[in-house]
């Protein structure tokens, strides 16, 4: 099993606060793994991927962070929110390169 | 960064009728893979086809990639109410992360 478990699947946060983001992974050891977020009527967008335990590789400077404490756990974090940080948030994995990507449920973040 | 664009936007069209979906991309790829989007769900892999490929079958799915225009297409047959979502191709290249269109909106009415 390849499963990926996000949550919470919804929430919503005020402007200022912080923000952690829990992916969990289940399936092969040392997978790759990414956070993306989708805006309204847009596409994906990436915003942090990991090929290791405290291996992070940003694609966007912007008021997010990520974190890999544990072979098949990754965290998005905030310290303080905005309200372009609103979005559907996306976890992923994938076993390599030129392989499909598996992802979890998502999180809806509302900040207000 | 976002590579692919997928055409059109938007898609409605009865059930048993096909629907094609086109994506064009700018640089050069390793495979481009389609994925399917449920309303407010993650998304699912549907196929995956290489840069070395030109056609490539997957149950009702018929998905083509013509380099030297750097396009791909997703047909689905037969479609079913069931196959309403958003349709999403996304691209490969050396790196390890894959580039994502905005996506297109099928309908599909009973």
């Amino acid at each position: 099993s390849q499963t990926i478990h996000q949550w919470p699947a919804t929430l919503v946060q005020p402007v200022g606060s912080p923000l952690s983001l829990e992916c969990t992974v289940e399936g092969t050891s040392n997978p790759n793994l990414y956070w993306y977020r989708q805006a309204a009527g847009r596409g994906l967008q990436l915003l942090f991927y990991s090929v290791g335990i405290g291996q992070i590789s940003s694609e966007v400077p912007q008021n997010l962070s990520a974190s890999r404490p544990q072979d098949r756990q990754f965290i998005l974090s905030s310290k303080k929110l905005l309200l372009s940080d609103s979005g559907f948030y996306l976890c992923a994995r994938t076993s390599g390169q030129g392989i499909g990507y598996t992802f979890g449920s998502g999180t809806r973040l509302t900040v207000v | 960064s976002q590579q692919g664009e997928e055409d059109p936007q938007a898609l409605s069209i009865q059930e048993g009728e096909n629907a094609t979906m086109n994506c064009s991309y700018k640089t050069s790829i390793n495979n481009l893979q389609w994925y399917r989007q449920n309303s407010g769900r993650g998304l699912v892999h549907l196929i995956l086809i290489r840069s070395n490929e030109r056609e490539k079958h997957s149950g009702r799915l018929r998905v083509t990639l013509d380099t030297s225009k750097k396009s791909s297409s997703l047909l689905i047959t037969a479609s079913r109410a069931a196959d309403t979502a958003s349709y999403f191709c996304a691209t490969s290249n050396s790196g390890y992360a894959l580039n994502f269109g905005k996506g297109t909106s099928l309908l599909v009415t009973p």
